[in-house]
């Protein structure tokens, strides 16, 4: 089983909301990974977890907020989002964090409204 | 800091044509490549990477890439396209100087295979 599950498929939220994706791997990876997609433009990094403590932040507003409850799950914790903020956010996972390749999952649309 | 560069953004071209799409890449150093590749409404989905050894690599659906380190090139191709293939291509890198765990994808080349 190669998959890696984002729930939900899409979402609307107000900008004063608050909001969660999910990201679930039954691989067994150790490395976990956001990233950000806008329409018409390549993957942009924004969070690696690696054995479920954050190794990279590339500087990533603190309106999103990320967390690894275990090795299996990976969640992004939305708040006050900017319209701009509008993505196909995408999740994947690696073996480790070093010379593997990247499995990604389907993504969530996000809407900010 | 690596950058990716893709210099084909469109590409149309009829069933049975060959593909070759480009991709540079500025890192000096030790490096991954990769090549993904996106149908329309589906995932992200890996075609064919490159570690170490044989720089002409093989990868699935017909697909392969050759590392060529002098020029910082890693160059997808396919002897003869099909309808199938019509998606968006990414080539990406990640390098030694960040554990390899910093994935830098290039813009994107969008193919169009006409039947």
């Amino acid at each position: 089983d190669t998959e890696v599950t984002q729930t939900p498929k899409h979402l609307v939220m107000g900008m004063t909301n608050k909001k969660s994706l999910k990201c679930e791997q039954h691989m067994g990876h150790r490395a976990m990974y956001w990233y950000k997609q806008k329409a018409k433009k390549p993957p942009e990094l924004m969070f690696v977890y690696s054995y479920e403590k954050l190794s990279i932040n590339e500087s990533v507003p603190s309106r999103f907020s990320p967390e690894c409850p275990n090795s299996s799950l990976l969640n992004l914790h939305l708040h006050a989002l900017q319209p701009e903020d509008s993505a196909l956010y995408l999740c994947a996972s690696s073996q480790g964090s070093g010379s593997y390749e990247q499995y990604f999952g389907p993504g969530t649309r996000l809407t900010v409204t | 800091a690596q950058s990716v560069s893709q210099h084909n953004h469109h590409v149309i071209l009829s069933e049975a044509a060959s593909l070759e799409l480009g991709c540079n890449y500025s890192y000096g150093g030790t490096v991954n490549l990769f090549w993904y590749v996106q149908y329309p409404g589906q995932h992200l989905q890996l075609l064919l990477k490159y570690f170490s050894g044989d720089p002409l690599v093989k990868g699935i659906k017909g697909f392969e890439a050759e590392f060529i380190k002098s020029k910082f090139s890693f160059n997808l191709r396919k002897p003869s396209v099909q309808w199938s293939d019509t998606a968006e291509y990414f080539c990406a890198v990640n390098a030694l100087n960040t554990g390899f765990q910093k994935l830098v994808f290039g813009t994107g080349t969008r193919l169009l295979v006409s039947p």
